[in-house]
Protein backbone atom coordinates (compact mmCIF):
# COMPACT_ATOMS: atom_id res chain seq x y z
CA UNK A 1 0.00 0.00 0.00
CA UNK A 2 1.44 3.38 -1.22
CA UNK A 3 1.59 6.27 1.21
CA UNK A 4 1.49 9.70 1.08
CA UNK A 5 1.68 11.67 4.32
CA UNK A 6 1.82 15.76 4.37
CA UNK A 7 3.03 17.99 6.49
CA UNK A 8 -0.55 20.02 8.22
CA UNK A 9 -2.08 23.42 6.84
CA UNK A 10 0.09 26.75 7.14
CA UNK A 11 -0.86 30.14 7.02
CA UNK A 12 1.43 32.70 5.98
CA UNK A 13 2.12 36.61 4.88
CA UNK A 14 2.51 37.66 1.80
CA UNK A 15 6.76 37.98 1.03
CA UNK A 16 7.15 34.96 3.25
CA UNK A 17 8.09 31.80 2.71
CA UNK A 18 6.37 28.28 3.18
CA UNK A 19 7.68 24.65 3.16
CA UNK A 20 5.75 21.46 3.30
CA UNK A 21 6.70 18.24 3.64
CA UNK A 22 5.70 14.62 2.42
CA UNK A 23 6.32 11.31 3.56
CA UNK A 24 6.30 7.78 1.54
CA UNK A 25 7.98 4.87 1.32
CA UNK A 26 10.52 3.64 -1.38
CA UNK A 27 8.50 1.39 -3.81
CA UNK A 28 10.59 0.08 -6.89
CA UNK A 29 7.27 -0.72 -8.66
CA UNK A 30 6.34 2.99 -8.59
CA UNK A 31 9.60 4.78 -8.92
CA UNK A 32 11.58 7.22 -7.86
CA UNK A 33 9.77 10.20 -8.51
CA UNK A 34 7.63 12.47 -6.62
CA UNK A 35 5.13 15.27 -8.02
CA UNK A 36 3.68 18.12 -7.02
CA UNK A 37 0.39 20.02 -7.81
CA UNK A 38 -0.99 22.36 -6.39
CA UNK A 39 -5.39 23.50 -6.37
CA UNK A 40 -6.60 26.96 -5.89
CA UNK A 41 -10.00 27.25 -4.70
CA UNK A 42 -12.43 26.40 -6.89
CA UNK A 43 -9.58 25.65 -9.80
CA UNK A 44 -8.22 23.04 -11.61
CA UNK A 45 -5.06 21.10 -10.12
CA UNK A 46 -1.84 22.74 -11.17
CA UNK A 47 1.76 20.78 -11.91
CA UNK A 48 4.39 22.15 -10.13
CA UNK A 49 7.24 20.11 -10.51
CA UNK A 50 9.09 16.64 -9.65
CA UNK A 51 12.24 15.69 -7.53
CA UNK A 52 13.84 12.38 -7.70
CA UNK A 53 14.07 11.36 -4.20
CA UNK A 54 17.11 8.92 -5.26
CA UNK A 55 19.42 11.33 -7.02
CA UNK A 56 17.82 14.80 -6.35
CA UNK A 57 17.53 15.78 -9.45
CA UNK A 58 14.36 18.32 -9.88
CA UNK A 59 12.28 19.94 -12.77
CA UNK A 60 10.04 22.83 -11.93
CA UNK A 61 7.33 24.26 -13.95
CA UNK A 62 8.74 27.11 -16.16
CA UNK A 63 5.71 29.60 -13.60
CA UNK A 64 7.18 28.42 -10.49
CA UNK A 65 11.28 28.58 -11.64
CA UNK A 66 13.41 30.79 -9.12
CA UNK A 67 10.03 30.84 -6.23
CA UNK A 68 10.30 26.79 -5.77
CA UNK A 69 12.57 24.54 -4.27
CA UNK A 70 11.88 20.73 -4.05
CA UNK A 71 14.73 18.89 -1.75
CA UNK A 72 14.50 15.45 -0.29
CA UNK A 73 15.67 14.18 3.47
CA UNK A 74 19.42 13.74 2.94
CA UNK A 75 20.24 12.14 6.40
CA UNK A 76 21.56 8.75 6.23
CA UNK A 77 18.00 6.30 6.33
CA UNK A 78 18.39 2.74 7.59
CA UNK A 79 14.83 2.48 6.82
CA UNK A 80 12.90 3.16 3.61
CA UNK A 81 10.90 6.03 4.80
CA UNK A 82 11.31 8.89 2.50
CA UNK A 83 10.68 12.78 3.18
CA UNK A 84 10.42 15.04 0.45
CA UNK A 85 9.67 19.07 0.69
CA UNK A 86 8.33 21.50 -1.16
CA UNK A 87 9.38 25.39 -0.91
CA UNK A 88 7.56 28.54 -2.17
CA UNK A 89 9.08 32.18 -1.56
CA UNK A 90 8.21 34.90 -1.97
CA UNK A 91 4.28 34.01 -1.22
CA UNK A 92 1.59 35.98 -2.85
CA UNK A 93 -2.03 36.08 -2.34
CA UNK A 94 -2.47 33.61 -5.21
CA UNK A 95 -0.30 31.03 -3.84
CA UNK A 96 -3.55 30.11 -1.89
CA UNK A 97 -4.05 26.56 -2.68
CA UNK A 98 -4.34 23.24 -1.90
CA UNK A 99 -0.68 21.35 -2.20
CA UNK A 100 -0.50 17.76 -3.11
CA UNK A 101 2.58 15.32 -2.97
CA UNK A 102 1.42 12.48 -5.71
CA UNK A 103 3.29 9.69 -7.37
CA UNK A 104 2.46 7.31 -10.31
CA UNK A 105 1.40 4.02 -10.73
CA UNK A 106 3.47 0.88 -11.86
CA UNK A 107 3.61 2.73 -15.52
CA UNK A 108 6.46 4.85 -15.99
CA UNK A 109 3.79 7.43 -16.79
CA UNK A 110 3.22 10.45 -14.83
CA UNK A 111 -0.28 10.36 -14.35
CA UNK A 112 -0.98 10.26 -10.72
CA UNK A 113 -2.34 6.79 -9.08
CA UNK A 114 -1.06 7.89 -5.65
CA UNK A 115 -1.53 11.42 -3.28
CA UNK A 116 -1.22 12.54 -0.76
CA UNK A 117 -3.94 14.28 1.52
CA UNK A 118 -3.09 17.66 0.87
CA UNK A 119 -1.55 21.12 2.89
CA UNK A 120 -3.57 23.77 2.82
CA UNK A 121 -1.56 27.14 2.24
CA UNK A 122 -3.55 30.11 3.10
CA UNK A 123 -1.67 33.22 2.41
CA UNK A 124 -2.78 36.41 3.89
CA UNK A 125 -1.94 39.82 5.36
CA UNK B 1 -0.55 22.77 -23.88
CA UNK B 2 -3.97 23.61 -22.90
CA UNK B 3 -6.95 21.57 -21.99
CA UNK B 4 -10.20 22.63 -22.30
CA UNK B 5 -13.22 20.62 -20.51
CA UNK B 6 -17.03 20.97 -21.60
CA UNK B 7 -19.17 21.16 -20.29
CA UNK B 8 -18.35 23.25 -17.30
CA UNK B 9 -21.30 22.00 -14.99
CA UNK B 10 -23.76 19.15 -16.31
CA UNK B 11 -26.76 18.36 -14.26
CA UNK B 12 -28.36 14.97 -14.33
CA UNK B 13 -30.26 12.35 -12.56
CA UNK B 14 -28.97 8.79 -11.33
CA UNK B 15 -29.63 6.38 -13.74
CA UNK B 16 -28.53 8.61 -17.01
CA UNK B 17 -25.44 8.80 -18.43
CA UNK B 18 -23.06 11.44 -18.79
CA UNK B 19 -20.87 12.86 -21.75
CA UNK B 20 -17.81 14.79 -21.01
CA UNK B 21 -15.69 16.20 -23.18
CA UNK B 22 -11.66 17.30 -22.95
CA UNK B 23 -10.12 19.43 -25.98
CA UNK B 24 -6.49 19.67 -26.31
CA UNK B 25 -4.66 22.82 -27.70
CA UNK B 26 -2.42 20.38 -29.79
CA UNK B 27 -2.04 16.85 -30.51
CA UNK B 28 -1.59 14.37 -27.90
CA UNK B 29 1.00 11.85 -28.68
CA UNK B 30 0.28 8.11 -27.54
CA UNK B 31 -3.54 9.83 -26.31
CA UNK B 32 -1.24 10.57 -22.87
CA UNK B 33 -4.72 11.74 -21.08
CA UNK B 34 -5.90 11.09 -17.98
CA UNK B 35 -8.99 11.39 -16.08
CA UNK B 36 -9.82 12.11 -12.31
CA UNK B 37 -12.68 12.30 -9.90
CA UNK B 38 -12.22 14.93 -7.45
CA UNK B 39 -15.00 14.97 -4.51
CA UNK B 40 -15.35 17.69 -1.63
CA UNK B 41 -12.41 17.82 0.43
CA UNK B 42 -10.45 15.06 -1.08
CA UNK B 43 -7.47 14.36 -3.56
CA UNK B 44 -8.30 13.73 -7.25
CA UNK B 45 -8.52 9.79 -7.87
CA UNK B 46 -7.76 8.30 -10.87
CA UNK B 47 -9.97 7.03 -13.57
CA UNK B 48 -8.61 6.52 -16.80
CA UNK B 49 -5.20 7.00 -17.86
CA UNK B 50 -3.97 6.07 -22.01
CA UNK B 51 -7.37 7.92 -22.89
CA UNK B 52 -9.34 4.73 -22.31
CA UNK B 53 -7.72 2.42 -19.83
CA UNK B 54 -9.57 2.12 -16.79
CA UNK B 55 -7.15 2.25 -13.23
CA UNK B 56 -7.54 -0.65 -11.05
CA UNK B 57 -10.53 -1.25 -9.04
CA UNK B 58 -12.41 1.44 -11.55
CA UNK B 59 -16.20 0.74 -12.27
CA UNK B 60 -17.03 -0.21 -16.19
CA UNK B 61 -19.06 1.92 -16.16
CA UNK B 62 -17.04 4.43 -16.65
CA UNK B 63 -14.95 4.38 -20.08
CA UNK B 64 -12.80 6.80 -21.77
CA UNK B 65 -12.02 7.71 -25.68
CA UNK B 66 -10.66 9.45 -28.17
CA UNK B 67 -7.65 10.30 -29.89
CA UNK B 68 -5.73 13.58 -30.57
CA UNK B 69 -7.44 16.60 -29.54
CA UNK B 70 -10.57 14.91 -28.77
CA UNK B 71 -11.24 13.09 -25.55
CA UNK B 72 -14.65 12.12 -24.03
CA UNK B 73 -15.14 10.56 -20.29
CA UNK B 74 -18.70 8.43 -20.48
CA UNK B 75 -20.34 7.46 -17.55
CA UNK B 76 -23.56 4.85 -17.61
CA UNK B 77 -25.86 4.26 -15.20
CA UNK B 78 -25.13 7.56 -12.99
CA UNK B 79 -25.28 6.62 -8.95
CA UNK B 80 -25.26 9.14 -6.17
CA UNK B 81 -21.71 8.71 -5.12
CA UNK B 82 -20.64 9.59 -9.09
CA UNK B 83 -21.70 13.28 -8.79
CA UNK B 84 -18.30 15.27 -8.22
CA UNK B 85 -16.01 17.19 -10.20
CA UNK B 86 -13.94 15.70 -13.41
CA UNK B 87 -10.78 16.55 -14.46
CA UNK B 88 -8.84 15.83 -17.66
CA UNK B 89 -4.97 15.45 -17.49
CA UNK B 90 -2.04 15.05 -20.74
CA UNK B 91 1.40 13.64 -20.01
CA UNK B 92 2.86 14.23 -22.94
CA UNK B 93 5.72 16.49 -22.09
CA UNK B 94 6.40 18.54 -19.01
CA UNK B 95 4.64 20.78 -18.06
CA UNK B 96 1.51 18.21 -17.47
CA UNK B 97 -1.60 20.73 -17.35
CA UNK B 98 -5.11 19.70 -16.07
CA UNK B 99 -8.29 21.03 -17.39
CA UNK B 100 -10.29 23.34 -15.56
CA UNK B 101 -12.90 20.78 -14.43
CA UNK B 102 -16.58 19.68 -15.10
CA UNK B 103 -18.88 19.68 -12.47
CA UNK B 104 -21.35 16.64 -12.34
CA UNK B 105 -23.84 17.73 -10.50
CA UNK B 106 -27.59 16.11 -9.31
Amino acid sequence: QVQLVQSGAEVKKPGASVKVSCQTSENILIGQYVHWVRQAPGQGPEWMGWINFNSGATDYAQKFQGRVTMTRDTMTRDTSIITVYLEVSRLRSDDTAVYYCARRSEIPLAFYQHWGQGTLVTVSS
Amino acid sequence: IVLTQSPGTLSLSPGERATLSCRASQSLSSNYLAWYQQKPGQAPSLLIYGASSRATGISDRFSGSGSGTEFTLTITRLEPEDFAVYYCQHYTATPYTFGQGTKLEL
